[in-house]
């Protein structure tokens, strides 16, 4: 089957971990994108990516990295610099570069602090 | 840059009756538009989209929207909900920046629906 797997789905951290969670894709889609879900605040922009080794930042990327290795996978990293991990994150692809499209989204995975 | 307003957090109907959840958006140029569904824990699913053409958009689940250019808008409808319709709805623009296709999401409404 076509689509996009997040893993883990739940992830327990301890202050002053880094985490990474894990995002793949088999849809053959170009561009990959990170967003923060918290409640009341819908979905921010965490970073992006168009092409392989190609990636910007959005509007919340303080704390975080990413890397864009393989055409499918784009993982994203929670550093300790990042102030209040704790959120539902969620991976979404776009079919091409260049073509305007919908964003396809992955089932998330949710991130919590102790 | 671009925005999106959803200005009811929460939304209660009765099933059967009829629905419309509001977005505004704000964007220079002629927006990509989206309306997006999500269940709990789960991720984001498409309802509709509009790009360009006929304002008024057909989506699934009996779902339709209606771009208004003059008033920023593009409200979702829906003539006679089910209590499956039970969700978090959440309107989007996408623009192309540097290259990118850049899409910003509203802040959401939650949808319950009563007996």
């Amino acid at each position: 089957d076509g689509g996009i797997t997040q893993s883990p789905k739940y992830l327990f951290r301890k202050e002053g971990q880094n985490v990474t969670l894990s995002c793949e894709q088999n849809l053959n889609h170009d561009a990959m994108y990170w967003y923060r879900q918290d409640p009341g605040q819908g979905l921010r922009l965490i970073y992006y990516s168009q092409i392989v080794n190609d990636f910007q930042k959005g509007d919340i990327a303080e704390g975080y990295s990413v890397s864009r290795e393989k055409k499918e996978s784009f993982p994203l990293t929670v550093t300790s610099a990042q102030k209040n991990p704790t959120a539902f994150y969620l991976c979404a692809t776009l079919p091409g570069r260049g073509v305007t499209g919908e964003l396809f989204f992955g089932e998330g995975s949710r991130l919590t602090v102790l | 840059a671009q925005s999106v307003t959803q200005p009811d957090i929460h939304i209660t109907v009765s099933e059967g009756a009829s629905l419309e959840l509001r977005c505004n958006y704000s964007y220079g140029a002629t927006p990509y538009l989206f309306w997006y569904v999500q269940s709990p824990g789960q991720g984001l699913q498409l309802l509709l989209k509009y790009f360009s053409g006929d304002t008024l958009v057909q989506g699934i689940k009996g779902f339709e929207a209606e771009f208004k250019r003059s008033q920023s808008s593009f409200n979702l409808r829906k003539p006679s909900v089910h209590w499956s319709d039970a969700a978090e709805y959440f309107c989007a623009v996408g623009a192309w920046s540097g290259g990118y296709q850049k899409v910003t999401f509203g802040t959401g409404t939650k949808l319950q629906v009563i007996p």
